[in-house]
């Protein structure tokens, strides 16, 4: 059975950096129909697509973070990190890491049909941004 | 604002049918799969439906979901107690996942 479990600090100062990392045990990062992303809920508000990766290093990002956020994957330690830059109070959110299934990684660029959804979830981590 | 527009809350009583939908556009629900989430606050979201109406497994049959057009629904039928959580739909929008804005179902 697939787990992820994500880790990270406690608390974020306004201006730093906030970094993630997400821990996947019972299945391996390095399968081609697999993207592993990042997810996020804000207090009071609904689920938000961060951005997501290929274990090839392609990765996919929403444009609305697209300037302040980068993801990486380490194959030999079978995780994956999230890291946004300039943290604001509006990033305070629960962060879940998340597997996805897609059947053919082109479709998010070529305009094709994309068959992708999210099958797998961490239980999420709290990271307030606050001074 | 999501470009996918849910009604905010659902209510029935057990054992009642409830229905949610998810509009969209050519550019999202029209060209791609709808996949739908179950979020009990405070848990990790499930995944129930994916590919427009392909149950998950281990999701019950009572949960099923449709497309048509660019308009996605997911419906309940027996609803029970446990059914009572915020749902998503969710596709991809030229190149950005994007979640819908979220149902809040409650078993009266």
């Amino acid at each position: 059975q697939l787990q992820l479990q994500e880790s990270g600090p406690g608390l974020v100062q306004p201006s730093e950096t906030l970094s993630l990392t997400c821990s996947v045990s019972g299945g391996s990062v390095i399968y081609s129909r697999h993207l592993w992303g990042w997810i996020r809920q804000a207090p009071g508000k609904g689920l938000e697509w961060i951005a997501s990766l290929h274990s090839t290093g392609a990765t996919y990002y929403n444009p609305s973070l697209k300037s302040r956020v980068t993801l990486s994957v380490d194959t030999s330690e079978n995780r994956f990190s999230l890291k946004v830059r300039s943290a604001t109070a509006a990033d305070t959110a629960v962060y879940y890491c998340a597997r996805a299934v897609i059947s053919d990684l082109s479709t998010i660029t070529s305009g094709g049909i994309i068959d992708h959804f999210f099958d797998q979830w961490g239980q999420g981590t709290l990271v307030p941004v606050s001074s | 604002q999501s470009v996918l527009t849910q009604p905010p809350s659902a209510s029935e009583a057990p054992g009642q049918r409830v229905t949610i939908s998810c509009s969209g556009s050519s550019s999202n629900i029209g060209n791609n799969f709808v996949s739908w989430y179950q979020h009990v606050p405070g848990a990790a979201p499930k995944l129930l439906i994916y590919r427009n109406d392909q149950w998950a497994s281990g999701v019950s049959d009572r949960f099923s979901g449709s497309k048509s057009g660019t308009s996605a629904s997911l419906a309940i039928r027996g609803l029970r107690p446990e059914d009572e959580a915020d749902y998503y739909c969710a596709t991809w929008d030229d190149g950005l996942y994007v979640f819908g804005t979220g149902t809040k179902v409650t078993v009266l």
